[in-house]
């Protein structure tokens, strides 16, 4: 059972458009996190969300974590060819710390 | 940052080999780590809970005797792959906790592609 959804699995984009990956899930987080992988290494977080209906910006990128803390996005402004990778939403599950993945967002942004 | 290195970032091996990889965490104490396993195009799945001092918890469909576990100290885990076969390949990340002030945050190694010819 895949308690996180991701949506889009894949995006291609031409540089300077706009585009918005979403993370859903029927459960409730106390946190979701964000994380891009580039090829052949392993995923770097962006950000931490932790409260309802929080907005958190990262230059171009916007997180929002839903009131109902069971979704969150990832808007990207004026994406760039640099922002081309492997976008991954990840929550706490049970207990002892692990993560839970939704299935990555492969995103290609073309100059 | 906190830093995770993984060694080594890729490997070779024949069928019916055994290949150990390394996590460590550079500058802080782990006492939990974590083994992820990543086909091409497809996101992390975790294989197992690594404790240091005691055994490692794997998830459902992870044979433990297959995927060993040894968490030797707070700053290395290691993950032996015994008897690879073809179908063992993939890409293994590893990941360590750091116990900030208000929460835990995980940190992902770069990786390990394995794979077994």
């Amino acid at each position: 059972t895949q308690l996180l959804e991701q949506s889009p699995q894949f995006l291609s984009i031409q540089e300077g458009e706009n585009l918005t990956v979403y993370c859903n899930s029927s459960s409730v987080f106390s946190s979701l996190q964000w994380y891009r992988q580039e090829p052949g290494e392993g995923p770097v977080l962006l950000v931490t969300v932790v409260t309802g209906g929080e907005v958190k910006k990262l230059k171009r990128l916007t997180f929002q974590f839903g009131d109902a803390r069971k979704d969150s996005s990832l808007h990207i402004t004026a994406a760039q060819p640099g922002d081309t990778g492997l976008y991954l939403c990840a929550g706490p599950y049970n207990q002892g710390g692990k993560l839970i993945f939704g299935q990555g967002t492969e995103l290609s942004v073309k100059p | 940052g906190a830093v995770v290195s993984q060694h080594p970032s890729r490997v070779i091996c024949k069928s019916g080999t055994s290949v150990k990889i390394e996590c460590r965490s550079l500058d802080f104490q782990a006492t939990t780590m974590f083994w992820y396993r990543q086909f091409p195009k497809q996101s992390l799945m975790l294989m197992a809970t690594s404790n240091e001092g005691s055994k490692a918890t794997y998830e459902q469909g992870v044979e433990k005797d297959k995927f060993l576990i040894n968490h030797a100290s707070l700053t290395l885990s290691t993950l032996t792959v015994t008897s690879a076969h073809p179908e063992d390949s993939s890409f293994y990340i590893c990941s360590a906790t750091r116990q900030g002030l208000y929460q835990e945050t995980q940190y992902f190694g770069p990786g390990t592609r394995l794979l077994v010819l």
